[in-house]
């Protein structure tokens, strides 16, 4: 059974540093790319970023270019979340996801429960 | 980047009429890359449609998805009180995904 479960979030003032990770159980970590996708409570989902099999390309959504870093740990099965310089806006339930399929057009499969971030001071 | 608009933002109805769902990226995407997703409160989304009309296993025949290239249907035939959620369209033609609004179907 495919199980992806997420954790780090937290309260935290603006300015400051978070790292969420996501332990992957139940199939082939490697070969699959993973996503972040974040929701603002009551609103609608936002990709935050995304990561290939080998961890050589990433892609960001413009607004947190330059203040997360998306990483991945391919022999213990994680993602990770790098996010810093964070504002009120970053606030939300982060996601991560798995492809339905190995290749890189493949829409989000399964998703863990979530870990919510609150950015406030 | 790919804007998804869904209209309509809330649809009333009963159960057991039909729910018709509709998403208009703002350009053409490539082989029908686009997904629906079925999400309730405190939960998250569930895959329901991919390929633009794929069901996703397990998923009930009363959902169906429709259309190519800017214009995209999901309907749902008959609904059940279960299908009562809000409803996500995703396309996934690039790496840099794009998630619609959203349409509540909230019960008339």
């Amino acid at each position: 059974e495919v199980q992806l479960m997420e954790s780090g979030g937290d309260l935290v003032q603006p300015g400051g540093s978070l790292r969420l990770s996501c332990a992957a159980s139940g199939f082939p970590f490697s070969n699959y790319w993973m996503h972040w996708v974040r929701q603002v409570p009551g609103k609608g989902l936002e990709r935050v970023a995304n990561i290939k099999q080998d961890g050589r390309e990433k892609y960001y959504v413009d607004s947190v270019k330059g203040r997360f870093t998306i990483s991945r740990d391919n022999a213990k099965k994680s993602l990770f979340l790098e996010m810093n310089s964070l504002r009120v806006d970053d606030t939300g339930v982060y996601f991560c996801a798995r492809g339905l399929s190995t290749s890189r057009f493949s829409p989000g499969a399964f998703w863990g429960q979530g870990t919510l971030v609150t950015v406030s001071s | 980047e790919i804007v998804l608009t869904q209209s309509p933002g809330t649809l009333s109805l009963s159960p057991g009429e039909r729910a018709t769902l509709s998403c208009r990226p703002s350009q053409s995407v490539a082989s029908s890359f686009l997904a629906w997703y079925q999400q309730k409160p405190g939960q998250a989304p569930r895959l329901l449609i991919y390929d633009g009309s794929t069901r996703a296993t397990g998923i009930p025949d009363r959902f169906s998805g429709s259309g190519s290239g800017t214009d995209f249907t999901l309907t749902i035939s008959r609904l059940e009180p279960e299908d009562f959620a809000v409803y996500y369209c995703h396309q996934y033609g690039s790496p840099l995904w794009t998630f619609g609004l959203g349409t509540k179907v909230e019960i008339k």
